[in-house]
Order: structure tokens, then sequence, then C-alpha cells
């Protein structure tokens, strides 16, 4: 099946330092990543959508100049969170769409974001 | 917008016994999937049913089935011989089936924990 290799899973920083998480389809061609990030004990939220050799696109409210993504290559998505602060502690989910996945989605194991 | 809701946050169940979990959406669209996902303890997203719209039979998976009531826009999940692996914390997600790469729509999500 398809699979999306999400790193690191887990990352401590310093305020003010900058965070690269990496996401990697595998064995099919991610056209589309979405990421997303979810607080303790809710919901996954949107923060962008991006398509290979696209700028992303931002759901409102999410700083695009904080949480640069690339996806330069159809197997490879990146989510750099610029000048980490205690706040953007969180859990980050990538989910990846490509030719031949109909249906659902296929998501990464996600990223811990500790920011001390 | 299309919305999905999941009005029970948390249900617990005896084990070896069946669950209900209930969720209903708000569309326009008459082409779209429907899905469940499960998040265990380990935070890893995991497909446990899916649902075209179009189809009139009940997905089933194995101890997974859905209810699927298109004109009342309702899709509860049924868990039979309820497992202590099924503790988790379960998302209803919408999609619509007029491109592919557009993002799941999730639901609040519900906390079933098992009962031994």
């Amino acid at each position: 099946g398809a699979v999306v290799s999400q790193h690191p899973s887990r990352v401590i920083c310093k305020s003010g330092t900058s965070v690269k998480i990496e996401c990697r389809s595998l064995d099919f061609q991610a056209t589309t990543m979405f990421w997303y990030r979810q607080f303790p004990k809710q919901s996954l939220m949107l923060m962008a959508t991006s398509n290979e050799g696209s700028k992303a696109t931002y759901e409102q409210g999410v700083e695009k100049d904080k949480f640069l993504i690339n996806h330069a290559s159809l197997t490879l998505s990146t989510l750099t969170v610029t000048s980490a602060h205690p706040e953007d502690s969180s859990f980050y989910i990538c989910s990846a769409w490509g030719r031949g996945l109909y249906y659902g989605y296929t998501f990464g194991s996600g990223t811990r974001l500790t920011v001390v | 917008a299309q919305t999905v809701t999941q009005s029970q946050p948390e249900m617990s169940v005896q084990e070896a016994e069946t669950v209900t979990l209930s969720c209903t959406y708000d569309t326009s669209e008459s082409d779209y999937y429907l899905f469940w996902y499960k998040q265990p303890p380990s935070r890893q997203m995991i497909l446990v049913i899916r649902q075209e719209a179009y189809k009139q039979q009940n997905a089933t998976e194995n101890r997974f089935s859905v209810n699927f009531q298109k004109a009342a826009k309702s899709f509860s999940l049924k868990i039979s011989d309820s497992q202590l692996g099924d503790a988790a914390m379960y998302f209803c997600a919408y999609r619509t089936a007029n491109s592919g790469n557009t993002p799941l729509v999730f639901g609040k999500g519900t906390r079933l924990s098992v009962i031994a």
C-alpha cells in the first residue's frame, strides 16, 4: 500500500530556531500534500495544501512566513517552522494524495514538536 | 462548505460488546466519499472504512460496518465484538468526489474506551 514516511517523529528545539519536517512518499507519486496541526485531544486542523511544483495554499489564519512549505518533487514535501516559539509546540501530520489513490489519503506518522 | 459533526466526544464499551459512533455531515454535493479514521495513542491515522456516496450498500470491514443514510446525511460506525485494541480516537471525514486533491474535512472526533 501507499506509504508516507514522516521525519522526525519527535523534535525539541530552542525558541527562535527553525525546524524542518519531511514527508516522503515511498511507493507512489504524491502530487498533493496536506499539512495538518493537531492539538491535544482535538481534531486535525488543515494548515496548507501543496501541489508538486507550485506554491502552497495556506488556510486562513496560518502564517505562511512562519510555516514554510516546499513540495519540489513528487516524493518529498517539507514543512519548516521558522523562528519557532513555544506556542508552535504541537503535533504536525502530513497527508498525501497521488494518482491511483482514488479514495482516502495516506498519512505520515506525525511529528511532535516541542519548543523550549 | 462541508461540515462534519460528531456529537459524542467520548464513548465507552465493554470488551466483546458492540458500540456505534455517530457522524452527521452537511453538503450540497451528490457525489462524495466518507471515511472513518482511527487514531490510537501512537497518533498514526489509520483508515478504518470508507463509503462511496453513490453506493447504497453499507461498507463492511471485518468487525467494522457503517450505516450510511444519504438522505439523512448520517454515517455511523458500528464496531462489533469490541477489543482492547479498538480503544482510540475515531474521526469521521468527508471528501468531495469532484476533485482528487481536495482535503478531508474532519469531525472533532470521538474518544472510544474499551473496558475489559
